[in-house]
C-alpha cells in the first residue's frame, strides 16, 4: 500500500519559515492535504489539494507538491504554530486514505 | 455551521463492544460520508474506515473488518461506529471526520471538519 514519509521533528525560531515534507512514489499524481493538531485538540485542516488553504487559515501557510516530495511552508513562524502537522492522500488502489506519521514542530 | 459532535468518553472492559456516535449539522448530510479514525495516547493518525452517508456503502480498513460495523441515521443526521471485542490496545481517541464521498467511493477526499473525539478506554 501506499506509504507517507514525514520527519519526526523540525525546529525553527520565531519569525523564521519551517518547510515541513511527506515524500511518496510519485506523490505529484496525488492531490495532497495537511493537518495541523494541538494537543488535546482535533486535526485542523491547513492546506488542501496541494496548495489550497480554507477560510481562515492565514496566508502564512502554503503548500508545494512536486516530483516524490509534498511540502508545508509556514513563513513567519509563531509560537502558536508548534504543532503536530500530518499530510495526507487518498489510495485509489485500495480507495482508502493514508497518513503521514506526523511531524513535531518545534518553534525555539 | 458546520460541526460534528461526538458522544463521551467511555471506560470498557476487554471483549467488551462500544459504540461512538458523530452528530452532523449545518450542512446536508446525505451529500458526504464520514471516516472514522482513532489515535492512540502519543501515536499518529489511524484510519479504520469510511462510509457513504449517502448510499451506506463502507469501507473497512483490513485491520478492523472483522470487529467494526459503521452505520449512518439519516433521519437524524447521525454516524455511529461499533468497535466489537475490545483489547487493551484499543485505548485511543476516536474521532470522525467528513469526507467527501460519492455513493461509492471518496477518492481524493480532504477532511475539513472534525468531531472533537471520543476517548475509549479498555482496561480491566
Amino acid at each position: 500500500s501506499y506509504v507517507l514519509t514525514q520527519p519526526p521533528s523540525v525546529s525553527v525560531a520565531p519569525g523564521q519559515t519551517a518547510k515541513i515534507t511527506c515524500e511518496g512514489n510519485n506523490i505529484r499524481s496525488k492531490s495532497v492535504h495537511w493537518y495541523q493538531q494541538k494537543p488535546g485538540q482535533a486535526p485542523l485542516l491547513v492546506v488542501y489539494d496541494d496548495r489550497d488553504r480554507p477560510s481562515g487559515i492565514p496566508e502564512r501557510f502554503s503548500g508545494s507538491n512536486s516530483g516524490n516530495t509534498a511540502t508545508l511552508t509556514i513563513s513567519r513562524v509563531e509560537a502558536a504554530d508548534e504543532a503536530d502537522y500530518y499530510c495526507q492522500v487518498w489510495d485509489t488502489s485500495s480507495d482508502h486514505p493514508v497518513f503521514g506519521g506526523g511531524a513535531k514542530l518545534t518553534v525555539l | 455551521q458546520v460541526q460534528l459532535v461526538q458522544s463521551g468518553a467511555e471506560v470498557k472492559k476487554p471483549g467488551a463492544s462500544v459504540k461512538v456516535s458523530c452528530k452532523a449539522s449545518g450542512y446536508t448530510f446525505t451529500r458526504y460520508g464520514i471516516i472514522w479514525l482513532r489515535q492512540a495516547p502519543g501515536q499518529g493518525l489511524q484510519w479504520m474506515g469510511w462510509i457513504s452517508a449517502y448510499s451506506g456503502t463502507t469501507n473497512y480498513a483490513q485491520i478492523f473488518q472483522d470487529r467494526v460495523m459503521m452505520t449512518t441515521d439519516t433521519s437524524t443526521s447521525t454516524a455511529y461506529m461499533e468497535l466489537r471485542s475490545l483489547i487493551i490496545d484499543d485505548t485511543a481517541v476516536y474521532y470522525c471526520a467528513r469526507a467527501y464521498c460519492s455513493s461509492t467511493s471518496c477518492p481524493g477526499s480532504k477532511f475539513d471538519t472534525w468531531g472533537q473525539g471520543t476517548l475509549v478506554t479498555v482496561s480491566s
